[in-house]
């Protein structure tokens, strides 16, 4: 049962583009959203969500989340080819301990 | 300050072999987390430490899989019998208690080979 399902896939755009990513989740206890950017092995935080409606930003990134409709969306302006990269989404949930659920991620690759 | 580390970065085994899977988190971070990553897979929760004691070991996949964690700190994930199907990249990430309790900070992983 997929908790956290990421679209698309893969995406593949030019230097200067616009891209939306998007995350949808099914899960009890929500507690959290976070995006992170991994390149290589080891991923790197963006940002976590809360709240809904309030968008996080950082630079070209922004992310925000919709708690009624369950999905949060990240986006990235003006793309360069830093950018690719494999951006995952993960869910944390109030359970007997920690627990993160994570989607597959969206492969993105920005040519020049 | 010296980020979450693993050891080793690379590993290739035999099959039926046991290895042995090193973590040392970010000093003072309580939580600890094992995930796997196969080809093209996203992240696999495998189990989560707090402090010493693993209050969910719901991700492990199969008996051959047991971690540890002792002093609060350094944890070790062991693979008895290893398969193929093992053959994937470990991470390990750690957080510290109160607020930023949700980031984790992720160790550069180790890629397991299952020959």
């Amino acid at each position: 049962e997929d908790k956290v399902v990421q679209s698309p896939l893969s995406l593949v755009v030019h230097e200067g583009d616009t891209v939306t990513l998007n995350c949808s989740y099914e899960v009890t206890n929500f507690r959290s959203l976070l995006w992170y950017k991994q390149e290589k092995k080891a991923p790197t935080f963006l940002f976590m969500l809360t709240s809904s409606g309030i968008e996080k930003k950082s630079g070209r990134l922004s992310s925000i989340l919709d708690k009624k409709e369950l999905f949060s969306i990240l986006n990235i302006t003006a793309t360069q080819t830093g950018d690719s990269a494999v951006y995952l989404c993960a869910v944390a949930v109030w359970d007997t301990g920690n627990q993160f659920y994570f989607g597959t991620g969206t492969s993105l690759t920005v040519i020049p | 300050g010296a980020g979450v580390s693993q050891s080793p970065s690379n590993k290739v085994t035999e099959k039926g072999k046991d290895v042995e899977l090193r973590c040392d988190p970010i000093s003072g971070h309580t939580a600890l987390y094992w995930y796997r990553q196969s080809l093209g897979q996203g992240l696999e929760f495998l189990i989560y430490f707090q402090g010493n004691s693993a209050p969910d070991k719901s991700g492990l996949p199969s008996d051959r899989f047991s971690a540890e964690r002792t002093g609060g700190s350094v944890s070790t994930l062991t693979i008895q019998r290893t398969q193929q199907e093992d053959s994937a990249v470990y991470l390990c990430a750690s957080s510290a208690p109160g607020t930023s309790e949700n980031e984790q900070f992720f160790g550069p992983g180790t890629r397991l080979t299952v020959l």
